[in-house]
């Protein structure tokens, strides 16, 4: 069965910085695109990141563009989001989903990011 | 950037009643849309991809149409764990890919 878990959440202080981790099993990793999406409290959906399975393609919301960057490990299987300068409104669950057509057909639990002083 | 309009924002209806949720594209993204079902505390599952592809496990009582800027998508008789927030998502010439600001449907 294919299984993403995320990691990393915690609480920050705004400017502060923190990596996320996403754990996949169950399938070939560096077949797959990857993407990052996050749910703010009671809000909807944001897609912010994607990479390809060889990390030749790389893009970015325009919201977290040149504050947040995607990576990945096929070896480890493990994709990664390292987010610095941190702001109130990168609050929210994160998800890592796995979306090689664009369409996201498995996700992970999510991992909850607090930015507050 | 495309954006997605979900129409109404809360649904009301009881088991065995038919849903129909509309999501409307500010410029045409062809078939390129998907839904996605999002319960309390979980992440969300997706549905319907290629506006009327049903995905892997998904019932037939989901089914998707439209094409353009207008989709639908209609549930035939709800069942009790089809509550929950249903978004739509397009993938049109992204990035960015984009997600409609859903369509909450509740048990009356």
């Amino acid at each position: 069965e294919v299984y993403l878990v995320e990691s990393g959440g915690a609480l920050v202080q705004p400017g502060g910085s923190l990596r996320l981790s996403c754990a996949a099993s169950g399938f070939t990793f560096s077949n797959h695109n990857l993407h990052w999406v996050r749910q703010a409290p009671g809000g909807g959906l944001e897609w912010i990141s994607y990479i390809s399975g060889t990390s030749t393609a790389i893009s970015y919301a325009a919201s977290v563009r040149g504050r947040f960057t995607i990576s990945r490990d096929n070896v480890k299987a493990s994709l990664y989001l390292q987010m610095h300068s941190l702001r109130d409104d990168d609050t929210g669950v994160y998800y890592c989903a796995r979306g090689s057509t664009g369409w996201f057909d498995t996700w992970g639990q999510g991992t909850l990011v607090t930015v507050s002083s | 950037e495309i954006v997605l309009t979900q129409s109404p924002a809360t649904l009301s209806l009881s088991p065995g009643e038919r849903a129909t949720l509309s999501c409307r594209a500010s410029q045409s993204v062809s078939d390129h849309l998907a839904w996605y079902l999002q319960k309390p505390g979980q992440a969300p599952r997706l549905l319907i991809y290629d506006a009327s592809t049903r995905a892997t496990g998904i019932p037939p009582r989901f089914s998707g149409s439209g094409s353009g800027t207008d989709f639908t998508l209609t549930i035939s008789s709800l069942e009790p764990e089809d509550f929950g927030i249903y978004y739509c998502q397009h993938r049109r010439n992204w990035p960015p890919l984009t997600f409609g600001g859903g369509t909450k449907v509740e048990i009356k």
